[in-house]
């Protein structure tokens, strides 16, 4: 039972270079979530989903996009990386309603020059 | 919006001290209140939980209890371990979610010294 996976665990971009951030769930869990965590800052909420097809904005959006086309599978993508997205990233999967657990992955470390 | 103050870090103490660890909260409603551990190298892992005033959540020798009146969700152990060094968050989730929207504190970093 693998939980959730992310890939890669580290990257270096270039300002202005495009990437997708993996992240995978293998025990069908209906919500998904990424957050960035920041020191001194926390974890905050960038985007997430409650179902294949469905996605919302958190916290924090600008300059990142997601899809849902699968309950597996919820990528986060940078357009067009900047300084301020250096972060480390974590992805979180929950089964649904009813104040289940929330599963993280293990994170990315995102640096961009 | 929600809110969550964390006890600022970091926090260095013996083994087999006992440990405080303050949360407080803002929310709208009657939020669930979580904490979370990350160890080094590792994602977060849910080390316990209240859903509701007065609730006590335990786990592992730690414990919190969800003071509605003081809006507060204190992390306490009364004799720490090395192995509890790491980073603790407090964090909440409204009531009516799946916690796919969870606000955190800022983490207080615990090392524990022999």
């Amino acid at each position: 039972n693998a939980g959730v996976t992310q890939t890669p665990k580290f990257q270096v971009l270039k300002t202005g270079q495009s990437m997708t951030l993996q992240c995978a769930q293998d025990m069908n869990h209906e919500y998904m979530s990424w957050y960035r965590q920041d020191p001194g800052m926390g974890l905050r909420l960038i985007h997430y989903s409650v179902g294949a097809g469905i996605t919302d904005q958190g916290e924090v959006p600008n300059g990142y996009n997601v899809s849902r086309s699968t309950t597996e599978d919820f990528p986060l993508r940078l357009l067009s990386a900047a300084p301020s997205q250096t972060s480390v990233y974590f992805c979180a999967s929950t089964y649904g309603q009813g104040n289940t657990e929330a599963f993280f992955g293990q994170g990315t470390r995102l640096t961009v020059v | 919006g929600n809110s969550v103050t964390q006890m600022e870090g970091p926090v260095t103490l013996s083994e087999e001290a006992f440990l405080t660890i303050n949360c407080t909260y803002t929310a709208t409603g009657y939020p669930s209140l979580f904490w979370y551990v990350q160890y080094p190298g590792e994602g977060l892992q849910l080390l316990l939980k209240a859903t509701k005033a007065d609730d006590k959540g335990s786990n592992k020798g730690f414990e919190a209890t969800y003071r509605k009146e003081t809006t507060s969700f204190h992390l306490e152990k009364g004799s720490v371990q090395v192995s509890d060094s790491a980073v603790y968050f407090c964090a909440l989730s409204d009531r009516g979610f799946g916690n796919e929207k969870l606000t955190f504190g800022t983490g207080t970093r615990l090392t524990i010294i022999p």
